[in-house]
């Protein structure tokens, strides 16, 4: 398995703009993570979904952002508009969340990553 | 908010066992430590977990105190390619939730 893929792994956009970006799950893995990385802030959690639907989107930081899971294997998180304060590295995980015999998590495989910024 | 504390920095010579400690005082039973890293530019890698007992792997040996509420990530032969900044976490393993603090950053000085 290639792992988790994310695209692009770089956007360069203007305040105001809409901003896209995708994920796509190791193949069965049904729980899947969205972070945001910033020096001041460090890794912060946006959102997670298990089995697509999303089970907790206290860490979104307003309206502008929202995140789909259209299908099993793959995730979108928008900006609309984008702002300055927006630009960092954007990764998402995904994981395996098993419900034989006991509700277990494994590890979560992280993506590389992209990189926003907006200008 | 991350429930472990760690120190901001430390440097570890090229070959030599490095030992990451981290506190974790108000862990309940059945929550997990869980050990990450993420190297410059990466996302964070996965290393080790465990609950009571100490657990080894390829990578890493994860020491759990007797109380739980500290534990110690031993990289047995460290490398320059372990430098990397080392997150500890305490996880309930039915959450999928992995909240990370700010972690310890590890220097490996040749």
């Amino acid at each position: 398995d290639a792992g988790v893929i994310q695209s692009p792994r770089h956007e360069v956009t203007e305040m105001g703009q809409e901003v896209t970006l995708r994920c796509k799950l190791i193949s069965g893995h049904n729980s899947l993570f969205w972070y945001r990385q910033t020096m001041m802030r460090g890794l912060e959690l946006l959102i997670y979904f298990n089995n697509n639907v999303p089970i907790d989107d206290s860490g979104m930081p307003e309206d502008r952002f929202s995140a789909k899971m259209p299908n099993a294997s793959f995730s979108t998180l928008k900006i609309q508009p984008s702002e300055p304060r927006d630009s960092a590295v954007y990764f998402c995980a995904s994981s395996l969340y098993r419900q034989i015999f006991q509700l277990m998590n494994t590890e979560a495989f992280f993506g590389q990553g992209t990189r926003l910024t907006v200008v | 908010d991350a429930k472990t504390t760690q120190p901001p920095s430390m440097d570890c010579a090229e070959g030599r066992a490095a030992n990451l400690p981290c506190n974790h005082s108000t862990i309940s039973g059945n929550e997990y430590v869980y050990w990450y890293r993420q190297i410059h530019s990466q996302g964070p890698q996965y290393i080790i977990h465990g609950l009571k007992n100490n657990e080894t792997n390829e990578m890493a040996s994860l020491i759990i105190t007797e109380d739980r509420k500290s534990s110690t990530l031993i990289l047995p032969h460290a490398t320059l390619r372990d430098t990397a900044v080392y997150y500890c976490i305490v996880r309930l393993d039915r959450d999928d939730k992995i909240i990370f603090g700010k972690g310890t950053r590890l220097h490996i000085l040749p």
